[in-house]
């Protein structure tokens, strides 16, 4: 079955810097890689997702990238604010199949210093 | 228009009690998931629901851990004879007939203290 490894466990950055947090999945058959956030307390909530088909998207502060040769794929935060501070999850599955159920990496711990 | 609801969102249990946790999806959602979330760690997939299709149960930890989901809708996870690893956030989501978007919109979580 796919396992997903996500990497670092904590990031800290500065206010302003930029954050990027890594994964690589398993499962050479994935096709849907969405990233969520889990703010103290609350639930997961998804910020945002990509296709086997692209290789990158973006919306407004936060990018993701897909390398599907090497399974691996990045969240990216640019110009990072304290209300980025979160738990950031990636996730992998195969969509549109029968095996949808979607698997989480470890999780991020994101702090970010004003 | 109400979101994922999860009962009860705070349960004590004494080790080798049982305990069931409800899952109520976001109406016509056909995909149902349980989560387990440990103090500090990731979303450890628990099972996954979709439609009429049979569950993947393959992350369920032991047989003391059980789900099922009537008609198609509210789901009940049960945890027989309770041991105190089982503490944890039990998070439920539910998502759409694949849709564009694929997103899961979680419940608040039950969250399970065995002493």
């Amino acid at each position: 079955g796919e396992n997903v490894e996500q990497h670092p466990s904590t990031l800290s950055v500065q206010e302003g810097d930029s954050a990027v947090i890594k994964c690589t999945y398993s499962d050479s058959a994935s096709n849907y890689f969405p990233w969520y956030k889990q703010e103290l307390g609350k639930r997961p909530q998804l910020i945002i997702d990509i296709r086997s088909n692209v290789g990158e998207k973006k919306d407004q502060r936060i990018a993701v990238t897909l390398n599907k040769t090497a399974k691996h794929f990045s969240l990216h935060i640019t110009e990072t604010q304290p209300e980025d501070s979160a738990v950031y999850f990636c996730a992998a599955t195969r969509r549109r199949s029968n095996t949808g159920k979607l698997i989480f990496g470890q999780g991020t711990t994101l702090q970010v210093k004003p | 228009g109400a979101g994922v609801s999860q009962s009860p969102s705070n349960k004590v249990t004494e080790k080798g009690k049982d305990v069931e946790l409800r899952c109520d999806p976001i109406s016509g959602h056909t995909a149902l998931y349980w989560y387990r979330q440990s103090l500090g760690q990731g979303l450890e997939f628990l099972i996954y629901f979709q439609g009429n299709s049979a569950p993947d149960k393959s992350g369920l930890p032991s047989d003391r851990f059980s789900a099922e989901r009537t008609g198609g809708s509210v789901s009940t996870l049960t945890i027989q004879r309770t041991q105190q690893e089982d503490s944890a956030v039990y998070l439920c989501a539910s998502s759409p007939r694949e849709t564009n978007t694929g997103e899961l919109f979680f419940g608040e979580g039950s969250r399970l203290t065995v002493l």
